[in-house]
């Protein structure tokens, strides 16, 4: 059973540029989650996507957005990129909404200079 | 919203030594997850425990639902241990939204 996995590992980009962060779900599990962690706190729900709809967001702004494909791999874009965008930049996969177990990958750690 | 507290928020260990974290939450929860962060930042799951209690070796954990409190135990704790301790709980909004505590960021020495 293959887990989740997401690339790139980490990133740097300069502020005002587009980046896109890649994730695939956990074999089986349909529902992909992005979350995005500061240095020292907990993870920040972003949005969730369930059969190729995004179905749950944050409070984060249209500049955030996101795809998921068939084989429910997701992508997270993000647009017109700050300073505050630096994170660690988290996927979550799972056989559906609440209350399902949720699975995390390794992480993308993006740098915003 | 529903919030998530967790104690302590640090705490130093000799190898060897018990502890044990507590996770407080505000409102009714149907999932409660555990989760060890490494210091490479991937997020490994210990407990899926919306109550009741599970061990899975050195770690146990209790979720009392109806006096909303989770509980951690690390036993005979190891230098691998180290890392952050997260719990986390469902939003009940349809979606699978998880709303971390800040969690406990344990040191254990040799």
């Amino acid at each position: 059973e293959t887990g989740v996995t997401q690339s790139p590992t980490h990133l740097i980009k300069t502020r005002g540029q587009q980046v896109t962060l890649r994730c695939s779900s956990q074999s089986g599990h349909n529902t992909v989650s992005w979350y995005q962690q500061a240095l020292g706190q907990g993870p920040q729900f972003i949005f969730q996507y369930y059969r190729e709809e995004e179905n749950g967001r944050g409070n984060f702004p249209p500049r955030f957005s996101g795809l998921q494909f068939p084989n429910y791999s997701s992508e997270l874009n993000v647009n017109a990129l700050e300073l505050d965008d630096s994170a660690l930049y988290l996927c979550a996969s799972s056989l559906g909404g609440s209350p399902y177990e949720q699975y995390f990958g390794p992480g993308t750690r993006l740098t915003v200079t | 919203g529903i919030q998530v507290e967790q104690s302590p928020p640090d705490l130093i260990l000799q190898e060897g030594a018990n502890s044990t974290l507590r996770c407080n939450f505000s409102d009714s929860v149907n999932n409660l997850q555990w989760f060890h962060q490494n210091p490479w930042g991937q997020l490994i799951n210990l407990f899926y425990i919306p109550s009741g209690t599970k061990q899975n070796g050195r770690l146990s954990a209790t979720t009392v639902a109806t006096e909303r409190y989770s509980l951690l135990y690390i036993s005979s704790s190891q230098t691998t241990d180290s890392g952050v301790y997260f719990c986390a709980v469902p939003f009940l909004g349809g979606y699978n939204k998880l709303i971390f505590g800040a969690g406990t960021r344990l040191a254990v020495h040799p």
